[in-house]
């Protein structure tokens, strides 16, 4: 079965902390997205990349950093958390196309305190 | 901009009690439609994807239509089982990036 895994479920941090969320998907799709999901807000893009190294912003990118190093691997980076980026972080990934649409991870519930 | 509105914003419904969601939406040059279910806590499960107008696609109680400006998910004689956010996007663009509609929250009662 395919999957898109995130490396965890649930993460408390205090503020000022650097963050890292993981994701890694085993469909050898080329595009990968991060997004936030918050009440009232729906899914909004943070950052996405399309190739192994490369990274294209999204429409909420300030305060995050990206990294793809390897095709499977798409990192997600907190520079500095800050409690207004207490949220659910899912990530996603398609093929090159993108015309299958999206396979989504689990979300990870970030909390900072 | 591309947009993508759905409605209502939340559904309570009977069990039993069939109903409609809507998206509607405002893209040049659809490249196609997709319908997402979100549990409470997870991440969103594919479920349909509409690439024209005219077309219409079912898997047991849900069916999802298109047309040039907008699809609707039918729920039919839902279950409580059937509870949850229901997420509409639309590709649009050469980058594979889709645009998410805000969601239905349906919750269906015994």
């Amino acid at each position: 079965d395919v999957k898109v895994t995130q490396s965890s479920r649930y993460l408390v941090k205090r503020t000022g902390e650097k963050v890292f969320l993981e994701c890694v998907q085993d469909m050898d799709h080329e595009n990968m997205f991060w997004y936030r999901q918050d009440p009232g807000l729906g899914l909004r893009l943070i950052y996405f990349s399309y190739d192994v190294k490369m990274k294209e912003k999204g429409d909420i990118p300030e305060g995050y950093s990206v990294s793809r190093e390897k095709k499977e691997r798409f990192s997600l980076i907190l520079e500095s958390a800050s409690t207004n980026q207490t949220s659910m972080y899912l990530c996603a990934s398609s093929s090159g196309t993108g015309v299958y649409g999206y396979t989504f991870g689990s979300g990870t519930r970030l909390t900072v305190v | 901009e591309d947009q993508v509105t759905q409605s209502p914003e939340a559904l309570r419904l009977q069990e039993g009690e069939s109903s409609s969601l809507n998206c509607s939406y405002t893209v040049s040059g659809l490249r196609g439609l997709f319908w997402y279910r979100q549990d409470p806590g997870k991440g969103p499960e594919f479920l349909f994807t509409l690439y024209s107008a005219g077309e219409e696609k079912e898997k047991e109680r849900l069916k999802a239509t298109l047309t040039k400006k907008e699809s609707f998910l039918h729920i039919t004689a839902p279950k409580p089982e059937d509870s949850a956010t229901y997420l509409c996007a639309v590709y649009a663009d050469s980058w594979g990036k889709l645009q998410f509609g805000a969601g239905t929250q349906v919750v269906v009662t015994p």
